[in-house]
């Protein structure tokens, strides 16, 4: 079946430094990705949509300097967040909608900001 | 923005019960989806509704969209321990069938 694959599971970074995730369709084509957020015992709160081709989306309240959206493939959309804090630290989740108009989830990237 | 109240926040039960948890929304949504969270990975979709009243199964899992297209509710039943795990009630929102507002969370938790 279709899968959504993200890289890396769990990552660790300085206070300040940059971190990209990656966010992959293994078997299918996606013109629209979303990036999610959720922090621990909450619940998932979608962060911007990631078009192919053109500039993401955000949400209220994110800040799109700060998590920058790059979907530069029809299979590949990347999250970086710059000058990462450690209020950064959160599980960051994507989905992705294949053509028959399904939502498949990443499996999740862990992020410590330290 | 759209809000999904659920509940329970958590429940604990026995082996073998059966449980039930809701949602309910201020506003009308066209669908109701529930997912199912394990520790340190994405949701996993267990059912979808797409009509008001509508009713379905999947396993001992039984979800309905409610006739008011405000409400939803889930019920496991004959609960086993791999049923552990955060339960998501989610609906599209922002204009898009895709983008999802998802509930608080139902944490189940199932002794042996």
């Amino acid at each position: 079946g279709a899968v959504v694959s993200q890289h890396p599971s769990r990552v660790i970074c300085k206070s300040g430094t940059s971190v990209k995730i990656e966010c992959r369709s293994l078997d299918f084509q996606a013109t629209t990705m979303f990036w999610y957020r959720q922090f621990p015992k909450q619940s998932l709160m979608l962060m911007a949509t990631s078009n192919e081709g053109s500039k993401a989306t955000y949400e209220q309240g994110v800040e799109k300097d700060k998590f920058l959206i790059n979907h530069a493939s029809l299979t590949l959309s990347t999250l970086t967040v710059t000058s990462a804090h450690p209020e950064d630290s959160s599980f960051y989740i994507c989905s992705a909608i294949s053509l028959d108009n399904t939502i498949y989830f990443g499996e999740g990237s862990w992020l410590t900001v330290v | 923005g759209q809000q999904l109240n659920q509940s329970p926040q958590s429940m604990f039960i026995q082996e073998g019960e059966d449980v039930s948890m809701n949602c309910t929304s201020s506003s009308i949504f066209n669908t109701w989806l529930w997912y199912k969270q394990d520790p340190g990975e994405g949701p996993v979709l267990l059912i979808a509704l797409y009509k008001a009243g509508e009713l379905t199964s999947n396993g001992r899992l039984t979800a309905q969209f409610g006739i008011t297209r405000k409400d939803s509710f889930l019920n496991i039943s004959a609960s086993i321990p791999s049923d552990v795990g955060i339960y998501f009630c989610a609906g599209p929102s922002g204009g898009s069938n895709y983008k999802l507002t998802f509930g608080k969370g139902t944490l189940l938790t199932v002794n042996p």
